[in-house]
Formats: structure tokens, sequence, C-alpha cells
């Protein structure tokens, strides 16, 4: 099972939206609405910011949104802000057999 | 508070035995799933499977079916995470993580993390 494709990195200066692609297959992310989004800081362990393609837990906040079309997630942060630079990983339920699969990772920087 | 604590970090030899653990607290362990995942350095998150401590239902990744070992002590609210012959290529940060669940139902995702154990391995 090969890794979700992620872009690199993605940038935006203060206040401004990005919007980070997570592409897939049938087998993964566009046969299941099951993809979820982490944050990481340097050095720290993931943070959990989005499940079932667009559900905010508790405490994330509202600028931090979610979406799929096919085989494609998105993750949309509007207003971004200098605590937002951080890795970024989407992970796809991919059936019973593999369970999980994460995404290559996009990293977010802040102008 | 729900957490998760996991062992510290370890130096080991190639070819040796390794268990690292997982303890959780602040919740029913044993209605939770909890997951592994590895991050090589300077790499992105990989999943390696996830087991629930109530029945000992374990799933692997079939990237490490064979490689890992993952088992838990519900009777100490504890997972772990074992290798029997280490390689140099086992070095990696390994988090465990647990699936988000509410009312019974087991959501596709991992809402609390371990602060994560540093495996090494070398010569």
């Amino acid at each position: 099972q090969s890794a979700l494709t992620q872009p690199r990195s993605v940038s935006g200066s203060p206040g401004q939206s990005v919007t980070i692609s997570c592409t897939g297959t049938s087998s993964d992310v566009g046969g299941y609405n099951y993809v979820s989004w982490y944050q990481q800081h340097p050095g720290k362990a993931p943070k959990l910011m989005i499940y079932d393609v667009s559900k905010r837990p508790s405490g994330v906040p509202d600028r931090f949104s979610g979406s799929k079309s096919g085989n494609t997630a998105s993750l949309t942060i509007s207003g971004l802000q200098a605590e937002d630079e951080a890795d970024y990983y989407c992970c796809s339920y991919a059936g019973s057999y593999t369970f999980y699969v994460f995404g290559s990772g996009t990293k977010v920087t802040v102008l | 508070e729900v957490q998760l604590v996991q062992s510290g970090a370890e130096v080991k030899k190639p070819g040796e035995s390794l268990k690292i653990s997982c303890k959780g607290s602040g919740y029913s362990f044993t209605s939770y799933w909890i997951g592994w995942v590895r991050q090589m350095p300077g790499k992105g998150l990989e999943w390696m499977g996830i087991i629930h401590p109530g029945d000992s239902d374990t799933r692997y990744s079939p990237s490490f079916q064979g490689q890992v070992t993952i088992s838990a002590d519900k009777s100490i609210n504890t997972a772990y995470l074992q290798w029997s012959s280490l390689k140099a290529s086992d070095t990696a940060m390994y988090y465990c993580a647990r699936r988000l669940a509410a009312a019974g139902y087991y959501y596709y995702a991992m809402d609390v993390w371990g602060q994560g154990t540093t495996v090494t391995v070398s010569s």
C-alpha cells in the first residue's frame, strides 16, 4: 500500500488561506469517508485536526476544514496564523486488511 | 486527564530484542483500540498496527506483519510493541495513539497520542 500523495510544501501569509491536497485511490480515500488530518509541530506528537473527512474534534479552531472529491481529500486552513506552521498528514481507512494509510506529509510555512 | 505515556528512549544493537510500552490513564483502557505509528528520522508517519486491549484483537499493516508484535496487558492498562531481532532500519520514533470512539462507535481516527519513544539501533 503506497502512501497517499500530498504536496511537499505549501505557504501563505498570515490571514490568507491555504489548501493541502491528499490523493489516493478508490481503495482508500475514494472508497470511504474516513479521512483524517493530523498536525505535527517539530519534535511533538501528531494532533488530530479533522476526522470523517470534515468533522472537527472539540478544541480545534473552525479555521480548519476538510472536504473530499473522488479520490482526493483536502484540508483548508483559513485565516492562517503563525502557530499553524507545522507538518500536516492525511490518513485514510483502506479496508480491513491494510486498515490505515498515511499521506506523505506537507510542510505549511507561514510567510 | 486522558493520556498515553510511553516508555523512555532505547539504544540497542542489531539483533537484540526490544519491547516498548504505552500506558493509558484517565479512561477505560479496555474500551479503546490502541495503534502504533512509526516515524523514521526526517520522514513521515507510517501505520504499523492496532490492538483492542479488551479482547486482544490485533491488526497489522502488511508492511509490518511479521516484523513486530503488538500486545496488551489490560490488567495494567498497557500496550506494547516488540521486536525479536532489531535492525538498523528500525531506528525511528514510535508513537502509540488511541482510536477515537464515542457512544460505542469507533471512528477511523486517532485522538490521543503518546509522547513517542525513540529507538536507536546501532552497532
